[in-house]
């Protein structure tokens, strides 16, 4: 049973407009949530994080919002340039199990047109 | 680039046999994992060792299995290979404490042909 979900394989958007990724969860012990950015041929990179206690994070063109009632976040990226295209994988961490193992969902890919 | 270094970067290899993939974590990160992820999949979490010592097991199968060395590099073993092990496998390291991130190899990828 998939505990961190990304419902949408892919997303393209034009370059300059706003980029929303979305991911939905049903394990209400995640402490943390993360979001990573994965080119091909590379290692995922960390991209940002929020705090379960927080609804927002924000770190230059890119935001993550957490809905803990719903249970789903999302990235923002404003504004979205051809060099953000790539994978994005939205993780959560179970502190209540590993202290640090990440549970990722299966990402969205996301097309940024000139 | 981010500091945790994996080889080999490729590996074909046939059914039945056995491989090894090494990790070396980011200076001073005790923690290592080790994910998997097959076509179209995410990445999935197979094991973690803290320090030398496992910390915590995902979907790993039998065949497989990891350790990590004094010197805080970790391998991972896979035996008796079958086709549907082919996969990009990743290491991460991380501090392991209030800060969530872990941070990724390049990715060993494995063809069992």
């Amino acid at each position: 049973d998939q505990q961190v979900k990304q419902n949408s394989p892919s997303l393209s958007v034009q370059e300059g407009r706003i980029s929303i990724l979305n991911c939905d969860y049903t394990n209400s012990m995640f402490d943390y949530f993360l979001w990573y950015k994965k080119y091909p041929a590379e290692g995922p990179t960390f991209l940002i994080s929020i705090s379960s206690i927080k609804d927002k994070n924000e770190d230059g063109r890119f935001t993550v919002f957490l809905n803990k009632s719903a249970k789903h976040l999302s990235l923002h990226i404003v504004p979205s340039q051809p060099g953000d295209s790539a994978v994005y994988f939205c993780a959560a961490r179970n502190y209540g199990g590993s202290q640090g193992n990440l549970i990722f969902g299966k990402g969205t890919k996301l097309s940024v047109k000139p | 680039d981010s500091g945790v270094t994996q080889t080999p970067k490729h590996l074909i290899t046939a059914t039945g046999q056995r491989v090894t993939l090494r990790c070396s974590p980011r200076s001073g990160d005790l923690s290592v994992y080790w994910y998997q992820q097959s076509l179209d999949q995410g990445l999935q979490f197979l094991i973690q060792y803290y320090n030398g010592e496992e910390r915590a097991k995902g979907n790993i199968l039998e065949r497989f299995s990891a350790q990590q060395f004094p010197d805080l590099h970790s391998e991972l073993n896979l035996s008796s290979l079958e086709l549907g092990d082919s996969a990009l496998y990743f290491c991460a390291s991380s501090v392991v404490g209030d800060s969530p991130e872990a941070f990724f190899g390049q990715g060993t990828r494995l063809t069992v042909v």
